[in-house]
């Protein structure tokens, strides 16, 4: 059973850099093919998906958040990370690490993490 | 870019049947079949109901079932009881733009 655990600073000032962490326990990020994404929810609000990254490094953003974020596979501690620039008010909420599964276009996130808030205030 | 659209209630009693519709365009729900459905209780992560439209993960109630037509993906769960009480969200692959994109979420009311 592969499992989730997102870590990260649960404050973050505004105009700073947001970063998290994923590490992945009971499956290996680098013998498996499947997807790693980020996924966030504001408070009282729907799911937003952030991102996803493969563990050869492949990457597919968001548009509307593509200019700010980054993510990274670190396979010898079975981590990825994500990382959102020039963060605001708007970037308070729940953020989910997520693995993606099956067909490269099918949004099956079949494991999650527990989630971490993040709230961005000065 | 709009999310897909969701009614933002639904309610039933126990027993019953409800179905949740998401809708979409012709670029995501109706181009592809490639919609998932995750449930989301309070305060916890979503998990996994239905994926590629109709197809169950192993360890999900048969209650649990997913169907599409044209831009409209649904779900319905059958049987209804308490523990069904939560937030239900549809999701989709986006030809244009966002790639992946989800409803904006249904709270079901189990009476």
């Amino acid at each position: 059973q592969v499992l989730l655990q997102e870590s990260g600073p649960g404050l973050v000032k505004p105009s700073q850099t947001l970063s998290l962490t994923c590490t992945v326990s009971g499956d290996s990020i680098s013998s498996s093919n499947f997807s790693w994404s980020w996924i966030r929810q504001h408070p009282g609000k729907g799911l937003e998906w952030i991102g996803y990254i493969y563990s050869r490094g492949n990457t597919f953003y968001n548009p509307s958040l593509k200019s700010r974020v980054s993510m990274s596979v670190d396979s010898s501690r079975n981590q990825f990370s994500l990382r959102l620039t020039s963060v605001t008010a708007a970037d308070t909420a729940v953020y989910y690490c997520a693995r993606g599964y099956g067909n490269t276009y099918s949004p099956t996130f079949d494991s999650w993490g527990q989630g971490t808030l993040v709230t961005v205030s000065s | 870019q709009s999310a897909l659209t969701q009614p933002a209630s639904v309610s039933g009693s126990p027993g019953q049947s409800i179905t949740i519709s998401c809708t979409g365009t012709s670029s995501d729900v109706g181009g592809y079949k490639y919609v998932s459905w995750y449930q989301q209780h309070p305060g916890r992560a979503p998990k996994l109901l239905i994926y590629d439209v109709s197809n169950r993960p192993s360890g999900v109630s048969n209650r649990f079932s997913g169907s599409q037509s044209g831009n409209t993906a649904s779900l319905t769960i059958s049987g209804l009881q308490a523990e069904d009480e939560a937030d239900y969200y549809c999701s989709s692959y986006r030809s244009s733009g966002t790639f992946w994109v989800f409803g904006g979420g249904t709270k079901l009311t189990v009476l």
